[in-house]
């Protein structure tokens, strides 16, 4: 396809974990990306993977990539409330081209 | 994050207005960017400034014209809009290289066209 695709909502149970999936675009993409946005603010840069890599950790954070499907996932451990907002994942296609975003995953957090 | 700064927060204008939004990055970055996030739509590219250069998105109407007198400046001019302009205008910067380079952008102007 030629859109990064997100589900656009996910509602999760605090404590409990979060999966956000994409798909992106182009299998030659060298950088993915995983960016938060909160009510009334800018897209704050999560976490990144590069494309040789199958999976990255940092704290509380999973990234992985799958190339084969173009799949990338951010998995959040022990969801807090302060995890909602709106996840984006974004692509750097061949060329060095400007990041290509999908429409972003709002994630709700139940106390 | 302060490395990127924009101004006003808020902006709510007529039709027959001419307002300027503007960014400021503290980066050292050489590619600045304005996106346009409307309710329910990814993010639109606008306009890029990298290596001095400019870029545009041809589908944005003229009644935007974009400024970037220096690497650390951006300017987004504004005339004669629509109800349908507005949305949250965000800048954001990067620097330009072969690898990794990801955006970092500002807390956006929130724009109300009436």
């Amino acid at each position: 396809g030629e859109d990064v695709e997100q589900s656009l909502f996910l509602s999760v149970r605090e404590g409990d974990s979060s999966v956000i999936n994409c798909t992106y675009t182009d299998s030659s993409s060298t950088y993915l990306y995983w960016y938060k946005q909160e009510p009334g603010a800018g897209l704050q840069l999560l976490t990144y993977i590069f494309s040789n890599m199958d999976m990255k950790q940092d704290q509380r954070l999973t990234v992985l990539l799958n190339k084969k499907d173009k799949h990338l996932s951010l998995r959040i451990a022990d969801t807090q409330t302060g995890d909602s907002a709106i996840y984006f994942c974004a692509e750097v296609k061949a060329g060095n081209t400007p990041l290509v975003f999908g429409k972003g995953t709002r994630l709700s957090v139940i106390a | 994050e302060t490395g990127v700064t924009q101004t006003p927060r808020h902006l709510v204008m007529g039709m027959t207005n001419k307002k300027s939004l503007k960014c400021e990055q503290h980066l050292g970055h050489n590619a600045m960017y304005w996106y346009k996030q409307s309710a329910k739509k990814p993010l639109e590219l606008m306009f890029v400034y990298s290596l001095e250069e400019r870029v545009e998105n041809n589908s944005v109407p003229s009644r935007f014209s974009p400024e970037c007198p220096n690497s650390s400046h951006l300017f987004l001019h504004l005339h004669t809009l629509q109800p349908e302009d507005s949305a949250l205008y965000l800048c954001a910067s990067s620097q330009v290289r072969e690898g990794n380079s990801p955006l970092h952008f500002g807390n956006g102007t929130r724009l109300t066209v009436t």
